[in-house]
């Protein structure tokens, strides 16, 4: 299993400009889950969803779009990157149901937008 | 108000020493209660739950308090590589984390 898995590890963009982060689980976890860590805030929740065709927002969705057409991939969309979008881009996922669901992380996507 | 607090620290122990770490949260409908692990540049990864009766994996130790609502951690004979930030995670679900802003511990030789 290669687990949770993240592409790319490095990106560097400037203002106006769009990307995807890709996402991509082999666990066939139902939950996945976009978070960004920035320096003195913690990890906070950018979307998330439960299961193919289910998405929601989290707390800083603005800037971000998701989909999920599949249980497997879970993709993040930056519309028109901003300066104030560098950060470390997280993928989680987890089965859903039961009291104590492990998070599994993908290694991050360091972006910095110019 | 935050959800989770924790003191940022950093915490420097040495080699051997025991040091422990708080958490508040704030919704006391939170039902399950984490610690992860975070290394330097790396992704977090579960460390231990923490169970309402307290709970010890070898030399962690993580207690309940839903009264005061605060969590610990306690670390006992620490070693370098134990140096690492660790957080405080909060969910009302099965999903959805709440992630404290996390505690630095380095452990020197």
């Amino acid at each position: 299993n290669a687990g949770v898995t993240q592409t790319p590890k490095f990106q560097v963009l400037k203002t106006g400009q769009s990307m995807t982060l890709q996402c991509a689980q082999d666990m066939n976890h139902e939950y996945m889950s976009w978070y960004r860590q920035d320096p003195g805030m913690g990890l906070r929740l950018i979307h998330y969803s439960v299961g193919a065709g289910i998405t929601d927002q989290g707390e800083v969705p603005n800037g971000y779009n998701v989909s999920r057409s599949t249980t497997e991939d879970f993709p993040l969309r930056l519309l028109s990157a901003a300066p104030s979008q560098t950060s470390v881009y997280f993928c989680a996922s987890s089965y859903v149901g039961g009291k104590y669901n492990e998070q599994f992380f993908g290694p991050g996507t360091r972006l910095t937008v110019l | 108000r935050k959800e989770v607090e924790q003191d940022p620290g950093p915490f420097n122990v040495p080699e051997g020493a025991t040091v422990a770490f708080n958490c508040t949260y704030s919704n006391s409908a939170s039902q399950s209660f984490f610690w992860y692990r975070q290394d330097c540049r790396k992704e977090p990864k579960l460390l231990m739950s923490v169970y309402s009766s307290g709970n010890e994996d070898g030399r962690f130790t993580a207690q309940l308090n839903r009264a005061s609502q605060y969590i610990s951690l306690l670390i006992r004979d620490s070693k370098l590589s134990d140096s690492a930030t660790y957080l405080c995670v909060v969910t009302q679900g099965s999903y959805a984390l709440n992630f404290g802003k996390g505690t630095s511990l380095l452990v020197t030789p």
